[in-house]
């Protein structure tokens, strides 16, 4: 079955920190795999999206992911965390092989402390 | 460019009441979606469109939710009779090309509650 799984429901962050969130996900097919960012009454707007080409891939605003297929994970990652980072975060699948359409986690909170 | 628009931003009915929501997609983009996010959870699609023809429609309750896509541009979702279980967010997103690669680009989602 193709499923996405994102570890931590919520994440909490000093300003100025690394940001770690993470995704694992199945499929059977070569999956291409994206992350969304879901600001309070806004739209999902995508950061980055991985689709076989380079394993690394880099995104808006300081973001990046990076594809490791023997771990079937693609963690996103910044540097430094920022205030304006603090929003719902979904990692999201299209597993391909006819697949109906996008396969999103549940979402993690990024919490950004002062 | 403009972005997705949908309406009403909120909604709220009484059970077994219809509603309806409208998208108009951003100019030129083909595909168009329709998905519903329950609290505390991902989207999930409801259907897609190509152009005018709804291509994937598996996942619409279809004993309740119908929706349409006049002439290839804005789109209707429409519910009724509306139960209590249809509360969630309802997004809309479009994208230029039909592959399911092509970036979606969501509208900020009707929030329905039924009471």
């Amino acid at each position: 079955a193709q499923s996405v799984t994102q570890l931590d429901s919520h994440v909490s962050v000093s300003e100025g920190t690394p940001v770690l969130l993470r995704c694992n996900y199945s499929s059977s097919y070569s999956p291409s795999l994206f992350w969304y960012v879901q600001h309070p009454n806004k739209g999902l707007q995508l950061l980055l999206k991985y689709t076989s080409a380079a394993t690394l891939v880099k995104g808006i605003n300081g973001f990046e992911a990076e594809f490791k297929k023997s771990e079937t994970s693609f963690h996103l990652t910044k540097p430094s965390a920022h205030m304006s980072d603090a929003a719902e975060y979904f990692c999201a699948m299209y597993s391909g092989g006819g697949a109906d359409g996008l396969t999103f986690g549940k979402g993690t909170h990024l919490i950004i402390q002062p | 460019e403009a972005g997705v628009v949908q309406s009403p931003r909120y909604k709220i009915i009484e059970k077994k009441q219809p509603v309806a929501f409208w998208c108009n997609p951003i100019s030129g983009h083909n595909t168009l979606y329709w998905y519903r996010q329950n609290l505390g959870q991902g989207p999930e699609l409801l259907i897609r469109y190509e152009n005018e023809e709804a291509v994937d429609d598996s996942q619409l309750p279809k004993d309740r939710f119908s929706a349409e896509r006049l002439k290839g541009v804005d789109s209707t979702l429409k519910i009724q009779p509306a139960e209590l279980g249809d509360s969630a967010v309802y997004l809309c997103a479009s994208s230029r090309l039909a592959e399911l690669t092509d970036t979606q680009y969501f509208g900020p989602g009707t929030r329905l509650t039924v009471l």
